[in-house]
This record gives structure tokens, C-alpha cells and sequence, in this order.
């Protein structure tokens, strides 16, 4: 049974950085072909994808965003770990991880998501 | 701006089928590259509802259905219930001159009337 879960901050400031973690089991992300993706959402607006990182240690990013993002793994712990740096108010949403095929190139399980809010 | 486009809203009644497109370009869909359509009931996660265009995980109910051709993609739901309303979201790989990556679509509302 595969499960993710997201934490970190609930309120940042604006230009801080943040720090979030993706815990997860059910699968190891020393396996081939497999991958963890964290996915954001605005209150009322659609998904955006933000960053991806592989079992191989490759890494994808957002074009838009890709100069605040860094995305790193803990395969011991498995754990991924996702950091936005200048942080704005427009950056406040709920923020997904999930796990991710190469091959199929789908997220076929998500974490329950954590609300981020960034204000003063 | 979504890279990939949906109707904001479509509606139906219950046991009616709805339709809901999804709009790309030569740089994601046309590609060749798959869609798969993701289920978000209110103030819970998305849900893999369709993957590979067509293709249902298992315990998705054969009510729902998906297509694509050309640059665009369908999800079909069939025999309407009370429990579909929802949001609904497509997605597929993009690859551009300006990069690459994940892209969603924009979101569909289906209010069951």
C-alpha cells in the first residue's frame, strides 16, 4: 500500500524560504523507473506542477519556477524534500506530493496535501 | 494560463452523459505524448481517474471513459450520479523551446443538476 504525506510550515513570510517534506511508504525510490512529483494548488485555482525527482537522481522543474526550486531525496528515509526560495503571497496554495512513473508518466498517488499561506 | 485547455464548467443530470475536452498543441499532445485525466472531489487530493488516454485503474467505475485524437483529449462520463460532481483535470508531458515538464489542464467543474 503506497501512502505519501506532506509537512512543513503552515505560515511563511514573504521572501522566506520554504521547506517542505514528502514522507512516504509502499515503495523505495532506489527502485527503477520510479519517482516522486510535488504538485501545487491555489485556493479555487487548478493544479500546477512544480518539481520531480527520479530514482536515478534526476531532477525536472518547472520552467516558471525552476530558479526558486530545489528538489533532493533521503532514499533511508524516504523521504523528498522540496524548497521555494523568495517566497509570495501569490506562492500561498496547497501543496501535493505524489508518486510518479517514469514510463507512464502519471501521478497515480497522492498525499493528502498541506496548505501553505504566506503573509506578513 | 494553462497549458492545456478545459471548459470551466459543464453540467448534467443525473443519468446523462457529459463530455469534457482538453485542448493542447503540437508541443504536448499532438506530440504523441498520453493524457490522463486526474477526479479532485471538493477539499480532498486528485485522484488518477483515467491514465494513458483510455485506460481506467482499477476500481474506476467503466462509467468513465477517455479518448484523444489529434491535439485534444475527452473524458466521457456516462450515467450520471449525484457523486461525480466534481473537479475534474487533464494532463500531459510538454516539450518546448522554453522547456519541459508536467502541464495541466486548467480544471472543469461537473455539477450535477
Amino acid at each position: 500500500q503506497i501512502t505519501l504525506k506532506e509537512s512543513g510550515p503552515t505560515l511563511v513570510k514573504p521572501t522566506q524560504t520554504l521547506t517542505l517534506t514528502c514522507t512516504f511508504s509502499g515503495f523505495s525510490l532506489s527502485t527503477s523507473g520510479v519517482g516522486v512529483g510535488w504538485i501545487r494548488q491555489p485556493p479555487g485555482k487548478a493544479l500546477e506542477w512544480l518539481a520531480l525527482i527520479y530514482w536515478d537522481d534526476d531532477k525536472r522543474y518547472s520552467p516558471s519556477l525552476k530558479s526558486r526550486l530545489t528538489i533532493t531525496k533521503d532514499t533511508s528515509k524516504n523521504q523528498v524534500v522540496l524548497t521555494m526560495t523568495n517566497m509570495d503571497p501569490v506562492d500561498t496554495a496547497t501543496y501535493y506530493c505524489a508518486h510518479h512513473d517514469v514510463v507512464k508518466y502519471y501521478f497515480d498517488y497522492w498525499g493528502q496535501g498541506t496548505l501553505v499561506t504566506v503573509s506578513s | 494560463q494553462s497549458v492545456l485547455t478545459q471548459p470551466p464548467s459543464v453540467s448534467g443530470a443525473p443519468g446523462q452523459r457529459v463530455t469534457i475536452s482538453c485542448t493542447g498543441s503540437s508541443s504536448n499532445i499532438g506530440a504523441g505524448y498520453d493524457v490522463h485525466w486526474y477526479q479532485q472531489l471538493p477539499g480532498t487530493a486528485p485522484k488518477l481517474l483515467i491514465y494513458g488516454n483510455s485506460n481506467r485503474p482499477s476500481g474506476v467505475p467503466d462509467r468513465f471513459s477517455g479518448s484523444k485524437s489529434g491535439t485534444s483529449a475527452s473524458l466521457a462520463i456516462t450515467g450520471l450520479q449525484a457523486e461525480d460532481e466534481a473537479d475534474y483535470y487533464c494532463q500531459s508531458y510538454d516539450s518546448s523551446l522554453s522547456g519541459s515538464g508536467v502541464v495541466f489542464g486548467g480544471g472543469t467543474k461537473l455539477t450535477v443538476l
